[in-house]
């Protein structure tokens, strides 16, 4: 069972441009989302979290915003860069249970194109 | 402080072999976790770790066992590896109420 579905897939932006990736999530015993951040060859490192306390969460040019009625969260990527290419993924956990496991989306390959 | 390292970086097996794949961390994490990575499935956890001593299933846990003898350490075996196990291995460690951090995977191919 698929708890965290994400999309798209993938996504092509233009330099400048903002990207945007959705997740939505069905279990609401869920109270931590992480955003990570994986370039090809390299592990997934995190780039930004949300509690569900806060409805959005800025860090430089990413920020997440949260909504927990609709069981949705999202990462926008605002003037997006070249660097910024890679693959994203968005995941969910309950911290204090589980052994704080997370249930990761499937993630978006992103290319922000020059 | 090396954060989370894994080894080794690559390896080849024949189908029945048998292999040990080795995390470490210097965070004095609690918890520890063993992902595979496959295109188009993200990442599913095969086994983790909540504390020296201790370790439970996953969502992918067959043909995989794991121990945990010291705290730093995390161990991932395959006693007879299969073709379907061919994947990217990585190791993440974290302690309660902030992210995991990744090591830089282990790519396996079983032949």
């Amino acid at each position: 069972q698929q708890q965290v579905k994400q999309s798209p897939q993938s996504l092509i932006v233009q330099k400048g441009g903002i990207s945007i990736i959705n997740c939505a999530y069905e279990n609401t015993a869920f109270d931590y989302f992480p955003w990570y951040q994986q370039f090809p060859g390299k592990g997934p490192a995190l780039l930004i979290a949300i509690r569900p306390d806060v409805s959005e969460k800025k860090e430089g040019r990413f920020t997440i915003s949260f909504n927990k009625s609709a069981k949705q969260f999202s990462l926008h990527i605002m003037d997006s860069q070249p660097g910024d290419s890679a693959t994203y993924f968005c995941a969910a956990s309950m911290r204090e249970t589980s052994g704080s496991r997370l249930t990761f989306g499937e993630g978006t390959q992103l290319t922000v194109n020059p | 402080n090396a954060g989370v390292t894994q080894t080794p970086k690559f390896r080849v097996l024949k189908t029945g072999q048998s292999m040990t794949l080795l995390c470490a961390q210097d965070m004095n994490h609690e918890y520890m976790y063993w992902y595979r990575q496959d295109p188009g499935m993200g990442l599913r956890l095969i086994h983790y770790s909540v504390g020296e001593g201790t370790t439970a299933k996953g969502e992918v846990p067959d043909g995989y066992n794991v121990s945990r003898l010291k705290k730093q350490n995390f161990l991932l075996g395959l006693e007879s590896a299969a073709p379907s196990q061919t994947s990217v291995y990585f190791c993440a460690s974290t302690k309660t109420g902030t992210g995991q951090y990744f090591g830089p995977g282990t790519r396996l191919t079983v032949l």
